[in-house]
């Protein structure tokens, strides 16, 4: 149990343009997702907390009005690159919550803005 | 601010032999605390989870507590080479739905 999928995998895109990664999880209900971002020789940072039905929580120095976080439901949240440029360029991974102890990872989304 | 603090590494260590991982962390009300595995250009993978001071055993791996010192460690017995990824400390302060604090990771290395 305690699987979580995220889509797409991997992602190269123009800058200027958005990009929409999913998370699911897809063996349990996740009332809280967490979305992270990993670059290169770097340990993961917390982004932003998603809870379903309400807004995402930022941590500071991250924009939300640039990265877009919608948790529609208990096993779906998705985080939305508005504009991206080159230095978005990164390893995004999202956890869910299980039973409001451990948190599963995906298996990530490698973005290249060009 | 919230720190995790990791020995980067490369620790190396044989086939067979154990394995110690350290980590500290700066906030004294941290109440969770984690290890994962990295492997290289792949997302974190749960070993274990300790919440209480002391030591709990899963396998060949051993996480311990001392909260008192805001030190938690990994061991990793007979060691093996796909044991060789980057180790990850990770500390959640509050409850459930905070996000965590994760260290640097430490690359251990397997020789056979």
């Amino acid at each position: 149990g305690a699987v979580v999928s995220q889509h797409p995998s991997w992602v190269i895109c123009k800058s200027g343009t958005s990009v929409k990664i999913e998370c699911r999880s897809l063996d349990f209900q996740a009332t809280t997702m967490f979305w992270y971002r990993q670059f290169p020789k770097q340990s993961l940072m917390l982004m932003a907390t998603s809870n379903e039905g309400s807004k995402a929580t930022y941590e500071q120095g991250v924009e939300k009005d640039k990265f877009l976080i919608n948790h529609a439901s208990l096993t779906l949240s998705t985080l939305t690159v508005t504009s991206a440029h080159p230095e978005d360029s990164s390893f995004y991974i999202c956890s869910a919550q299980r039973g409001g102890y451990e948190q599963f990872f995906g298996p990530g989304t490698r973005l290249t803005v060009l | 601010q919230k720190e995790v603090e990791q020995n980067s590494g490369p620790l190396s260590v044989p086939e067979g032999a154990i394995a110690s991982l350290n980590c500290t962390y700066s906030d004294r009300v941290s109440q969770s605390f984690f290890w994962y595995r990295q492997y290289s250009g792949k997302s974190p993978e749960l070993i274990m989870s300790i919440y209480s001071n002391g030591d709990k055993e899963d396998g060949r791996f051993t996480a311990q507590l001392n909260k008192a010192s805001q030190y938690v460690s990994l061991l990793i017995r007979d060691s093996q080479p796909s044991d060789s990824a980057t180790y990850l400390c990770a500390v959640r302060v509050g409850g459930g739905a905070d996000g965590l604090t994760f260290g640097k990771g430490t690359h251990l290395i397997i020789q056979p």
